[in-house]
């Protein structure tokens, strides 16, 4: 079984632009979950999507904002880049609510110049 | 809020020398204690669920315990393989399903 699919691995924007990424679920698996994660400030939550719908909503601004597919397929945008957007961000998908073990992908490391 | 703190944030071993990793939390009400193992350059690996204080569980040189107000991850005659940063995480009862997470320690193992 084909593990969490992040693409792309690696991206370097300068600041003002916009970015997505994307990512691919355990095939069966209706959750998708994006995380931040900086040395500082560790793993941060965005926001979850469950069946094509935001569940859940992390402190981020708006610029911060996310899509799901019906094939459970997940994208994340982020408008108008700064400098502390750099960081490694994380899709981890579930297969459902009552199994709280989650799957992460390789993640995408994004750095603003 | 829950909070999740981790300490030491780096730790130095040498080969077989066993040591223990803590991880403190303030939950509302504990749903579950996740650890998760993550290697340089990709996500983290799930390790061990923990539900209520007097669990244990183990996996090769790995035992986790749980407490009501801290979990521990012990560390048998540990490896270089087992270099890596060990994440805790806490999910609460009622409300999302989502995780808090600590910062991590950083194990590094010597041969």
């Amino acid at each position: 079984k084909a593990g969490v699919t992040q693409t792309p691995r690696y991206l370097i924007k300068t600041r003002g632009q916009q970015v997505t990424l994307s990512c691919s679920p355990i095939s069966g698996h209706r959750s998708v979950s994006w995380y931040q994660q900086t040395p500082g400030q560790g793993l941060q939550f965005l926001f979850e999507y469950f069946s094509e719908t935001q569940r859940n909503k992390g402190n981020f601004p708006g610029r911060f904002s996310g899509r799901q597919f019906s094939n459970s397929r997940s994208e994340m945008n982020v408008s108008t880049l700064e400098l502390g957007d750099s960081a490694l961000y994380l899709c981890a998908s579930r297969s459902g609510d009552n199994n709280e073990k989650l799957f992460f992908g390789s993640g995408t490391q994004l750095s603003v110049l | 809020e829950d909070q999740v703190t981790q300490s030491p944030e780096a730790l130095r071993l040498q080969e077989g020398e066993s040591s223990s990793l803590n991880c403190s939390y303030t939950v509302s009400g504990l749903r579950g204690l996740f650890w998760y193992r993550q290697d340089p350059g990709k996500g983290p690996e799930f390790l061990f669920t923990l539900y209520s204080a007097g669990e244990e569980k183990e996996k090769e040189r790995l035992k986790a315990t749980l407490t009501k107000k801290e979990s521990f991850l012990h560390i048998t005659a540990p490896k270089p393989e087992d270099s890596a940063t060990y994440l805790c995480a806490v999910q609460a009862t009622g409300g999302s399903y989502i995780p808090t997470f600590g910062r991590g320690t950083s194990l590094i193992v010597h041969p």
